[in-house]
């Protein structure tokens, strides 16, 4: 069965610190891999995305993702959170034909501390 | 460029009414997907419409429908509300051309709460 895990529901980090967000796939096909990130109350804004070539994607916001296919990983990682990154997260697949929906995982809510 | 917008962003209906939301895409999308989001179910896909035709549908029952327009604008439409209706309706366009990446963009959504 197509699916995407976030293992961890919720994560505190100290600002300044690195944040490492974990998502793992089961897909039959080659997938295209998505980060989204969703502030309270707002619609899902993308954040980086993986379609091929280079498994390292930079993304918007000082975000990057490793693909990982031997580890059905996509893991989101920054090297210095910020307070306003305090959101939640969400790793989504899909295939590579346009309009076909994305499989989400639940999501992980990150809090930055002071 | 605008984004994707979606009216109303905040409905409150009783059990038993029935609710439609629209949503417009980015200009020149002609894909639209609705998304439903709650707390317990995550995001769940509900159906996508590419040029007025529904392509894909996803797991719900026939209360929840849609179409799509010739401008690409989409309404999503339920019918005998029920209380787990409550949640966010996301909207998302994507693709100029079908075949093209899949690539969603979504809108800020439609809070629904029934009461």
């Amino acid at each position: 069965a197509q699916s995407v895990t976030q293992p961890d529901i919720h994560i505190t980090v100290s600002e300044g610190a690195s944040l490492e967000l974990r998502c793992n796939y089961s897909y039959g096909a080659t997938p295209y891999l998505f980060w989204y990130v969703q502030s309270p109350g707002q619609g899902l804004q993308l954040l980086l995305k993986y379609f091929s070539g280079d498994t390292l994607v930079q993304g918007i916001k000082g975000f990057e993702a490793e693909f990982k296919r031997s580890q059905s990983s996509f893991n989101l990682r920054k090297p210095s959170v910020h307070w306003s990154d305090a959101a939640e997260y969400f790793c989504a697949v899909g295939p590579h034909q346009a309009g076909t929906a994305l499989i989400f995982g639940k999501g992980t809510t990150l809090s930055v501390s002071s | 460029k605008a984004g994707v917008t979606q009216t109303p962003r905040y409905l409150i209906k009783t059990r038993g009414q029935q609710v439609t939301l629209s949503c417009s895409p980015i200009s020149g999308h002609r894909s639209v997907s609705w998304y439903q989001q709650t707390p317990g179910q995550g995001l769940q896909f509900l159906f996508e419409y590419f040029s007025e035709t529904q392509r894909n549908k996803g797991n719900f029952p026939g209360r929840f429908s849609g179409r799509q327009f010739s401008n690409s604008r989409s309404e999503m439409n339920v019918s005998t509300l029920e209380l787990g209706d409550s949640a966010l309706y996301l909207c998302a366009s994507s693709g100029k051309l079908a075949g093209e990446n899949n690539e969603q963009f979504f809108g800020p959504g439609t809070r629904l709460t029934v009461l």
